[in-house]
């Protein structure tokens, strides 16, 4: 166990909906960052949130949003999904220097 | 910007060996890390070994080590008495000091172990 938790760990969902993948940094970290993988991709930042405010927006969807709630988890919330949404996504948190640590991710699959 | 490269997309190597992946980045700063990571067929990322710049002692975490070449801005990660659990996709990836910014990975290179 990482510290991070991810929930769910598995989703499957229709073209068209919107869902939200929840992630729980590990004791003390202030940073999330979310990240997609898709199949056989590398990983591309989406976006960071410190201390509940956004510092960071990568390749990310208008379709997609983010936010840090006040006790630090975090929620990427997806909508009008697509065929090519369907990807690994992770959430990290980190403390300075010592590099991330990931969650275990969330595979969504769009049919 | 900051970029991280991996120039070999796929390698292999036979149990017990040894092997080395290659990793060079780009950046005009001089605060940052290293990094490398291990994404095994579960598809988790797991961290294997770090590096701060500020170092010039070469990292080891057990059969990992690192040759840091900070002239050169290269970060290759070997791997002695390679063992099939090794198989995986492994990714380099840098972070600049500071609490706030993004960890930028590479491309990744998928590593086989032969038995």
């Amino acid at each position: 166990d990482s510290g991070v938790t991810q929930t769910p760990k598995h989703l499957i969902t229709a073209t068209g909906q919107r869902v939200t993948l929840r992630c729980s940094p590990r004791s003390g970290d202030l940073s999330v960052y979310w990240y997609q993988q898709s199949l056989d991709q590398g990983l591309q930042f989406l976006i960071h949130y410190y201390n509940g405010e956004e510092r960071a927006k990568g390749n990310i969807l208008e379709r997609f949003s983010a936010q840090q709630f006040p006790d630090l988890h975090s929620e990427l919330n997806l909508s009008s999904l697509e065929l090519g949404d369907s990807a690994l996504y992770f959430c990290a948190s980190s403390v300075t220097g010592f590099g991330y640590t990931f969650g275990s991710g969330t595979r969504l699959t769009v049919v | 910007a900051q970029t991280v490269t991996q120039s070999q997309p796929e390698m292999s190597v036979q149990e017990a060996e040894t092997v080395t992946l290659s990793c060079t980045y780009d950046t005009s700063e001089s605060n940052y890390y290293l990094f490398w990571y291990k994404q095994p067929p579960s598809r988790q990322m797991i961290l294997v070994i770090r590096q701060e710049a500020y170092k010039q002692q070469n990292a080891t975490e057990n059969r990992f080590s690192v040759n840091f070449q900070k002239a050169a801005k290269s970060f290759s990660l070997k791997i002695s008495d390679s063992q099939l659990g090794d198989t995986a996709m492994y990714f380099c990836a840098f972070i600049l000091g500071g609490a706030t910014n993004k960890l930028i990975f590479g491309t990744g290179t998928l590593l086989a172990v032969q038995p």
